[in-house]
């Protein structure tokens, strides 16, 4: 099962409104990755974060990977119609999981007009 | 396209019988990653492969599942037996392995397996 977790599981915002979602682990991460999958799509790779208490930016977009490396969240200010799909953070390095890349359940965003 | 490419994009099968996805990574990537996906939950990881050596699979796969790259190529995932719950989206991903030991996943559009 999922050992990574994600809150709000579903968002609706209307155009111009800001948006978080938030991820945990209950164990250290190494390193945390984004994903975003539109609807009938593949997951897309946003950015990955590795140091404690990083912040990154990407135009509209802030992610962040907690002090203690065990959550992160990523924000979207001003939310447009081309940000609608599903978000996911992945964790590397979870205890017991190796190298592998567990994925949250992901936040589905949904932005109207 | 020189991208992570999947074969059949769809397979309807009926239940007990044996289905096998195939793989393509992106040519220079070192690792493969084979992942399920159902509606509204998140890819559920299976197995990963560095070069041609299966480095982990996941605790909850059942034995009627096998992957293999025999040649650190591409991969095979075959479903024996499959039941109705095997009913899913199996994505396959590729990566270079980093410094950080993750690299960027860059994933196919899937094989969408429906077993009636």
């Amino acid at each position: 099962g999922q050992q990574v977790m994600q809150i709000p599981q579903y968002q609706h915002v209307q155009e111009g409104e800001d948006f978080t979602t938030y991820c945990n682990s209950s164990t250290t991460l190494s390193n945390i990755q984004w994903y975003k999958q539109r609807p009938g799509g593949h997951p897309v790779f946003l950015i990955q974060l590795v140091k404690s208490g990083e912040v990154k930016k990407q135009k509209r977009l802030t992610f962040q990977f907690g002090e203690a490396k065990k959550n992160s969240s990523l924000h979207i200010t001003a939310t447009q119609t081309t940000d609608v799909g599903t978000y996911f953070c992945a964790g590397s390095g979870i205890k017991g999981s190796g190298y592998a890349l567990n994925f949250g359940k992901g936040t589905s965003l949904l932005v109207t007009p | 396209d020189t991208g992570v490419s999947q074969d059949p994009r769809h397979k309807i099968t009926k239940r007990g019988q044996n289905v096998t996805f195939r793989c393509d990574p992106i040519s220079e990537h070192n690792r493969l990653y084979w992942y399920r996906q159902t509606l509204g939950q998140g890819p559920e990881f299976l197995t990963y492969f560095q070069n041609e050596a299966q480095l982990e699979k996941s605790r909850l796969l059942s034995d009627r599942f096998s992957a293999e790259r025999p040649k650190g190529s591409f991969s095979t995932l075959e479903i024996q037996r499959t039941e109705q719950g095997d009913s899913a989206m199996y994505l396959c991903a590729s990566s270079l392995l980093g410094q950080s030991n993750t690299g960027e996943l860059f994933f196919g559009e899937g094989s969408r397996l429906t077993v009636l």
